[in-house]
């Protein structure tokens, strides 16, 4: 099946610090990649929709400024989480969507943790 | 909207039995369905799709068959495995995707 790797897989910051997180499509081209975020023991909350070369389409409550996003190329995105905070503190998963698979495919996820 | 039901876990089982969840989706037009697993501590992995009314997803034993007449489309399989203790997600694509809550399944030895 399609591969989706995401990097870091653990990452451990202090608070007011930025993190970035990565998000690539290794065998196929995505159009659209997903962000999510999970928190123990819940399903998995969409935070944006992320088209290559365009603007992200953050779900309602999602702040923008909080949880920039970037999708440079067909094979890349990248989520920022900037000046976090503990609240932040969470599991992130992306996801790529392959077009020819009409089928979305996960990365292993992102822990992060805000101290 | 569109929604996707699932059986409320934790399920849990001795190996070789038979498991099923239940799954139902509430969906304007015809959408294709996905099982998803997700073990411990890492994202997830697609197990099995379906396209289209009456398809029948396959995949490491499980199955699943797209009924638009109930709306659902139930996970199944056999005979589990201690290997097979794992979240299951139920899911809709109508180009983003909605989950289910997901459902907890341990297989005990």
């Amino acid at each position: 099946g399609a591969v989706v790797s995401q990097h870091p897989s653990w990452v451990i910051c202090k608070s007011g610090t930025s993190v970035k997180i990565e998000c690539r499509s290794l065998d196929f081209q995505a159009t659209t990649m997903f962000w999510y975020r999970q928190f123990p023991k819940q399903s998995l909350m969409l935070m944006a929709t992320s088209n290559e070369g365009s603007k992200a389409t953050y779900e309602q409550g999602v702040e923008k400024d909080k949880f920039l996003i970037n999708h440079a190329s067909l094979t890349l995105s990248t989520l920022t989480v900037t000046s976090a905070h503990p609240e932040d503190s969470s599991f992130y998963i992306c996801s790529a969507r392959d077009p020819k698979q009409e089928t979305q495919y996960f990365g292993p996820g992102t822990r992060l943790l805000v101290l | 909207g569109d929604s996707v039901t699932q059986m409320e876990g934790p399920v849990t089982l001795s190996e070789e039995a038979f498991l099923t969840i239940n799954c139902t989706y509430t969906a304007t037009g015809y959408p294709s369905l996905f099982w998803y697993v997700q073990y411990p501590g890492e994202g997830l992995q697609l197990l099995l799709k379906a396209t289209k009314a009456d398809d029948k997803g396959s995949n490491k034993g499980f199955e699943a068959t797209y009924r638009k007449e109930t709306t659902s489309f139930h996970l199944e399989k056999g005979s589990v495995q201690v290997s097979d203790s794992a979240v299951y997600f139920c899911a809709l694509d109508d180009y983003k995707l909605s989950f289910g809550a997901g459902t907890t399944v341990t297989v005990r030895a």
